[in-house]
């Protein structure tokens, strides 16, 4: 069946503007995460969010950043005025119970 | 929170040979340790875990060992193949979703 898929794939944007990454979960994941990985690091945890209940904001690293999901479904991370720091991999992740499963990730390039 | 130590940070092996990770944690509430493998510009794919009430489990050339009392919890890969060759990131769920992760390994099998 479909995996987890993100896109875009690649953005480059200029610094101080907007950008907006979107995550599509394996149908039926009730849990989806966000996570940060920048270049040779390990995975830094964003945002989780499962079902209908309040989301773990608690890794998000400014007040730039936010993120939604409407039900079960579709899930998308916004940086606000992007900084040069922001330039990573942005990994979503789904799951039902306790195996994750990975996007491909979006690479962020922020000039 | 949870606070994952991983070692070493490359690992540089010879064809045949194994390969050991190591890993410890902080938070004894832990009761899920996975194990992801993410080649090169791809996405993390998990490749074996462990639950909190067993001390080893395997798989074919992959096999980790959970010791909770010390709360560490290694990889090992035996007969190691150039197809080896990858980061390896072990985890360890806490709060029952949250996934924490080690830094990573960068593991490198020479022909």
């Amino acid at each position: 069946g479909a995996g987890v898929s993100q896109s875009p794939s690649n953005k480059v944007t200029e610094k101080g503007k907007d950008v907006e990454l979107r995550c599509d979960p394996i149908s039926g994941h009730t849990a989806l995460y966000w996570y940060r990985q920048r270049l040779g690091q390990g995975l830094e945890f964003l945002i989780y969010f499962q079902g209908n209940s309040a989301p773990d904001k608690s890794g998000l690293p400014s007040d730039r950043f936010s993120a939604e999901r409407t039900g079960e479904s579709v899930s998308t991370l916004t940086i606000q005025r992007t900084q040069q720091e922001d330039s990573a991999v942005y990994l979503c992740a789904s799951s039902l119970r306790t195996e994750q499963f990975f996007g491909p990730g979006t690479r962020l390039t922020v000039l | 929170g949870e606070n994952v130590e991983q070692h070493p940070s490359t690992l540089s092996v010879q064809e045949g040979d194994s390969a050991v990770i190591k890993c410890t944690y902080s938070d004894s509430a832990s009761n899920y340790f996975p194990w992801y493998k993410q080649e090169l510009g791809k996405r993390p794919q998990l490749i074996i875990d462990i639950r909190s009430n067993v001390g080893e489990k395997k798989d074919q050339r992959i096999a980790v060992t959970l010791n909770k009392t010390a709360k560490h919890f290694s990889l090992h890969i035996t007969e190691t193949q150039p197809e080896d060759s990858a980061v390896y990131f072990c985890a360890a769920y806490s709060n029952d979703y949250k996934l924490s992760f080690g830094a990573g390994t960068t593991v490198t099998v020479r022909a």
